[in-house]
């Protein structure tokens, strides 16, 4: 089992549609968690790091789940500019991050 | 924000020759730096932690006489390509904890090589 998984999609979706992403992470010691963004042939940039309480961040929502060990990324009102591959990543100790393989979405007008 | 510069961003070599890349923290102190490979849709795989001042950790199935790592200064480390093949291309991504440890990584812009 991988130690980071994630649906590798894609998912294609009309614009103003609701979508969300899951990750699910093995290690239950594993102690912070991000989402990062990354368009083809870049380098991934950080969109936001995810608590157990819940954050917002305009219309991206993280969430984090500690007993099922999954988080989730909701994206509202989706944008053309949303299409890109969506990483979830888990910090398990000393600043490394392991990756899950990314979600691709498709933004369609 | 925090600044990470990597070059070059993109190098073609032929088969048997070295390459090396920079990764540099352009406005912060970085004590760990770590290098990420990612083939084409696939996802970043950790390749070594580059710690300064001392060897760099690999991961398993990383060979450390092929990719060979310095990080001899707090700003800058370096990732080498010892004989390369095609199957070393790829796209090399380095990222950088500042020594401040807010916890975030910064990555640099990440450097595709092909090997022909």
């Amino acid at each position: 089992r991988k130690e980071v998984e994630q649906d590798p999609g894609p998912f294609n979706v009309p614009e103003g549609a609701t979508v969300a992403f899951n990750c699910t992470y093995s290690n239950s010691a594993s102690q912070s968690f991000f989402w990062y963004r990354q368009d083809c042939r870049k380098e991934p940039k950080l969109l936001m790091s995810v608590y157990s309480s819940g954050n917002e961040d305009g219309r991206f929502t993280a969430q984090l789940n500690r007993a099922s060990q999954y988080i989730s990324l909701l994206i509202r009102d989706s944008k053309l500019s949303d299409s890109a591959t969506y990483l979830c990543a888990v910090n398990n100790a000393g600043n490394m991050l392991t990756f899950g393989g990314g979600t691709r979405l498709m933004v369609k007008p | 924000g925090a600044v990470v510069s990597q070059h070059p961003s993109r190098v073609i070599c032929k088969s048997g020759t070295s390459v090396k890349i920079e990764c540099r923290s352009l406005d912060f102190q970085a004590t760990t730096m770590f290098w990420y490979r990612q083939f084409p849709k696939q996802s970043l795989m950790l390749m070594a932690t580059s710690n300064e001042g001392s060897k760099a950790t690999y991961e398993q199935g990383v060979e450390k006489d092929k990719f060979l790592i310095n990080h001899a200064s707090l700003t800058l480390s370096t990732l080498t390509v010892t004989s390369a093949h095609p199957e070393d291309s790829s796209f090399y991504i380095c990222s950088a904890a500042s020594i401040t440890n807010t916890g975030e990584l910064f990555f640099g812009e990440g450097s595709r090589l092909t090997v022909l």
